[in-house]
């Protein structure tokens, strides 16, 4: 079965680096898109990147555009975050997620399908 | 960015009610609309897809409806694993984005 176990999680003083993994099982990593959600304490859900199935392109989000990056080591089935200049505020629980192509009628989705545990990253002095 | 706005942001509902959640989008998604249910310390969980397709497993309950820039997720009958956060989010187009949730909680 799809499994997708984050690590790398942990308390980090800001502007300091992180690197967050997420190891996949159940499936292989290159047949799918990849991607990031966090969740900061008490607070709703926010996307912020993806490696698409092919890796052909990766996309983030503004929040986190050249600070963050996405990337898979497909020969270890494993996802990475690296994360760069952390600010007190992306102290969030991060999510690996695997994404899937459902039908609808005629059409076909790409939707967040299958989500890891979380990792919790706070930021503090 | 494609803003998505929920309301509300929180209701208070019995068992057996029935509940609607608004999700608004700053411009047209067409029907790339999804959402999730998220229980307290849990990942969030896919229940509809394509703005009205029911993801395998969830029950018939549950309704999406909507395109372009409005739509409404429909709980017919509410029960008591229903009550949780729930998120609207637009894969139309890269960034991707959720709306800011609504808590359903028991009244």
């Amino acid at each position: 079965q799809v499994q997708l176990v984050e690590s790398g999680g942990g308390v980090v003083q800001p502007g300091r680096s992180l690197r967050l993994s997420c190891a996949a099982s159940g499936f292989t990593l290159s047949s799918y898109g990849m991607h990031w959600v966090r969740q900061a304490p008490g607070k709703g859900l926010e996307w912020l990147a993806v490696v698409w199935h092919d890796g052909s392109d990766e996309n983030y989000a503004d929040s986190v555009k050249g600070r963050f990056t996405i990337s898979r080591d497909t020969s270890k089935n494993t996802l990475y975050l690296q994360m760069n200049s952390l600010r007190v505020d992306d102290t969030a629980v991060y999510f690996c997620v695997r994404d899937e192509r459902l039908s609808s009628g005629i059409s076909w989705y790409t939707v967040l399908h299958y989500w890891g545990q979380g990792t919790l990253v706070t930021v503090s002095s | 960015d494609i803003q998505m706005t929920q309301s509300p942001s929180s209701l208070s509902a019995s068992v057996g009610d029935r509940v609607t959640i608004t999700c608004r989008a700053s411009q047209s998604i067409s029907t790339y609309l999804n959402w999730f249910q998220q229980e307290p310390g849990k990942a969030p969980k896919l229940l509809v897809y394509a703005a009205s397709s029911l993801q395998s497993g969830v029950p018939s309950r549950f309704r999406g409806s909507g395109s372009e820039t409005a739509f409404t997720l429909t709980i017919s009958s509410l029960q008591p694993e229903d009550f949780a956060t729930y998120y609207c989010q637009q894969s139309y187009i890269t960034p991707w984005t959720f709306g800011q949730g609504t808590k359903v909680e028991i009244k």
